[in-house]
């Protein structure tokens, strides 16, 4: 199993561009969540999905958008960059049982000029 | 909301000795912790947790412990080794729907001097 993919491990846009980050996992995991990390911040939530279907808002929401059209796949939307979210992005996943262990991928780094 | 505090960010011990880190939580629905591990470049990963029906956890090194009447809980890494040196974030969640959100604290850097 690769466990969870994310894709580009690095990108740098400038403001206003929009783009999609993506993530796939083969887990089979019902349970999808992007967070971000910026320095002295920990990991904040930004959006998670329970499965297909199903999406909700975190503790940071404003500015991306997702789906979950799959049970593999849960893509996060920049719809219009800002400087304000370069940071670096992981998305985890794991099953829907409570209290489960979220396993991480290996997170995009993402910068806005 | 849930909120976690971390303690101490910055955390510099010798080789051999042992380090402690605490976290502190608000909500006292919270019964999942578990505790990661993120070297620098890489993904954060999961080295313990612990569910609220229980006291102390034990993994070789590491053990965390939980006191839900003062609602904190701490790891604990004995023997330490220079590879143990990475950020460690503990985090918290609740039952029901809230089970899915992890709320994570600041992080604790880490640093085993040999």
């Amino acid at each position: 199993n690769a466990g969870v993919t994310q894709t580009p491990k690095f990108q740098v846009l400038k403001t206003g561009q929009s783009m999609t980050l993506q993530c796939a996992q083969d887990m089979n995991h019902e349970y999808m969540s992007w967070y971000r990390q910026d320095p002295g911040m920990g990991l904040r939530l930004i959006h998670y999905s329970v499965g297909a279907g199903i999406t909700d808002q975190g503790e940071v929401p404003n500015g991306y958008n997702v789906s979950r059209s799959t049970t593999e796949d849960f893509p996060l939307r920049l719809l219009s960059a800002a400087p304000s979210q370069t940071s670096v992005y992981f998305c985890a996943s794991s099953r829907r049982d409570f209290n489960q262990p979220q396993h991480f991928g290996d997170g995009t780094r993402l910068s806005i000029l | 909301g849930e909120n976690v505090e971390q303690h101490p960010s910055t955390l510099s011990v010798q080789e051999g000795d042992s380090a402690v880190i605490k976290c502190t939580y608000s909500d006292s629905a919270s019964n999942y912790f578990p505790w990661y591990k993120q070297e620098l470049g890489k993904r954060p990963q999961l080295i313990i947790d612990i569910r609220s029906n229980v006291g102390e956890k034990k993994d070789q090194r590491i053990a965390v412990t939980l006191n839900k009447t003062a609602k904190h809980f701490s790891l604990h890494i004995t023997e330490t080794q220079p590879e143990d040196s990475a950020v460690y974030f503990c985090a918290a969640s609740g039952p029901g729907a809230g089970s899915y959100q992890l709320t994570f604290g600041k992080g604790t850097k880490l640093s085993v001097i040999p």
